[in-house]
């Protein structure tokens, strides 16, 4: 089945740096999404992406569906202690299921 | 507005009982999604429903499992016979329009289930 690969596992940063990570594909798709989990709660949606190129901006986190299709990136600028939490991408294909990717663990140390 | 409401929060069965998890989507989402989530994963996809109807059950075991949404109520996943290895957490997602039609999903806060 399709598979999204997410990297980096996780990061441990201090805060006010920016953040990278990002989620490559075996297959392409046409729908990127981004979702961030806190503890003991459900995956809260950030960024989606519909469109091969697209950069989008949520505040401090800006996103981009790759060129390929196969890849998405997330960055986060000036991190801040809220930011805390897993990250995971998550792709879909036309009407078929969405995929999520393992998820990336940030940390961020005052 | 309401988001996805999941309900109990957390579920203690032993093994061999069966455990009934709910899930209200938000208002005017007539698609639901269950995933579930073992610790340190990503979501798995489980089941798609369309009020009444299972569109997708592709991720879901044949047996012991079930999903319904009926026209009045909310979805229920149930699985019967639980065994050790059914712990995990139970996400439940809406969309107002099906997969594909530019509506993300949105998540509930989860089924925590626990079998001793």
């Amino acid at each position: 089945g399709q598979q999204l690969n997410q990297s980096p596992q996780s990061m441990f940063i201090q805060e006010g740096e920016d953040v990278s990570m990002n989620c490559t594909s075996s297959s392409i798709f046409n729908t990127w999404l981004w979702y961030k989990q806190d503890p003991g709660e459900g995956p809260v949606l950030l960024i989606a992406l519909y469109k091969a190129g697209e950069l989008t901006s949520n505040g401090r986190l800006t996103a981009q569906f790759g060129i390929t299709r196969k890849d998405s990136f997330l960055n986060i600028s000036a991190s801040i202690p809220s930011d805390v939490g897993i990250y995971f991408c998550a792709g879909q294909k036309g009407a078929q299921k969405l995929v999520f990717g393992q998820g990336t663990r940030l940390t961020i140390n005052p | 507005n309401a988001g996805v409401m999941q309900n109990p929060r957390h579920l203690v069965r032993r093994r061999g009982q069966e455990a009934r998890l709910r899930c209200s989507p938000m208002k005017g989402h007539s698609h639901v999604y269950w995933y579930r989530q073992l610790p340190e994963e990503g979501l798995k996809f489980m089941v798609y429903l369309q009020k009444e109807n299972i569109i997708d059950e592709s991720g879901m075991p044949k047996e012991r499992f079930s999903a319904e949404f009926p026209k009045e109520g909310p979805s229920i996943l149930r699985i019967q016979q639980v065994v050790r290895g059914d712990s995990a957490a139970y996400f439940c997602a809406s969309s107002k329009r099906g997969p594909g039609r530019r509506q993300p999903q949105h998540f509930g806060d989860g089924t925590r289930l626990s079998i001793l």
